[in-house]
């Protein structure tokens, strides 16, 4: 079974800009979650999506949003740029549904560098 | 919300001997425990979880102990091996949520 696929695995852009990561969740998962993580700050949440909706959102700035296909692939949008969106953003898919708990499955990431 | 601490940030040991990280959470209603180990250049990969009825679970050199009294759980890595130098992660699910609320993550580096 392939792993979750995430495109591009490098970015950098200038401040000001905006950007789209793509994430491809393991076939049969309807749960994407996208995590930012910095040195500093660990592994912080940004928001899960399920069946299309945004179900929990992290607390991250409206800047950042996200949706979700019916295929359950799943995009993020940074708007306007900062130095400080640098970071590897992670998306990860899981058969959370009714049942939670279910382990994050990750993909590799997208290093994004803002300059 | 949710709060985890890991600790220690970083663990420095010799091939052969154990290694063992320790976190604590807030919430007493969390009752699933992930951890989740990541190398340089990848993401996190799921390692072993436990479920809040269960105390102990092993998979060969890993094991993650459960205190729900204390609220506190530990992974132990024995006969520890360089291929398992890499940063770990716990993790606690609240009852209820679908996000998990993660430590900040130990640097487990062994030395050959």
């Amino acid at each position: 079974k392939a792993g979750v696929t995430q495109t591009p695995r490098y970015l950098i852009k200038t401040r000001g800009q905006q950007v789209t990561l793509s994430c491809s969740p393991i076939s049969g998962h309807r749960s994407v979650s996208w995590y930012q993580q910095t040195p500093g700050q660990g592994l912080q949440f940004l928001f899960e999506y399920f069946s299309e909706t945004q179900r929990n959102k992290g607390n991250f700035p409206g800047r950042f949003s996200g949706r979700q296909f019916s295929n359950s692939r799943s995009e993020m949008n940074v708007s306007t740029l900062e130095l400080g969106d640098s970071a590897l953003y992670l998306c990860a898919s899981s058969l959370a549904g009714s049942s939670y708990n279910s382990p994050l499955h990750f993909g590799n990431g997208t290093r994004l560098t803002v300059t | 919300g949710e709060n985890v601490e890991q600790h220690p940030s970083t663990l420095s040991v010799q091939e052969g001997d154990s290694a063992v990280i320790k976190c604590t959470y807030s919430d007493s209603a969390s009752n699933y425990f992930p951890w989740y180990k990541q190398e340089l250049g990848k993401g996190p990969q799921l390692i072993i979880d436990i479920r809040s009825n269960v105390g102990e679970k092993k998979d060969q050199r890993i094991a993650v102990t459960l205190n729900k009294t204390a609220k506190h759980f530990s992974l132990h890595i024995t006969e520890t091996q360089p291929e398992d130098s890499a940063v770990y992660f716990c993790a606690a699910s609240e009852g209820g949520s679908y996000i998990p609320t993660f430590g900040r993550g130990t640097s487990l580096i062994v030395h050959p």
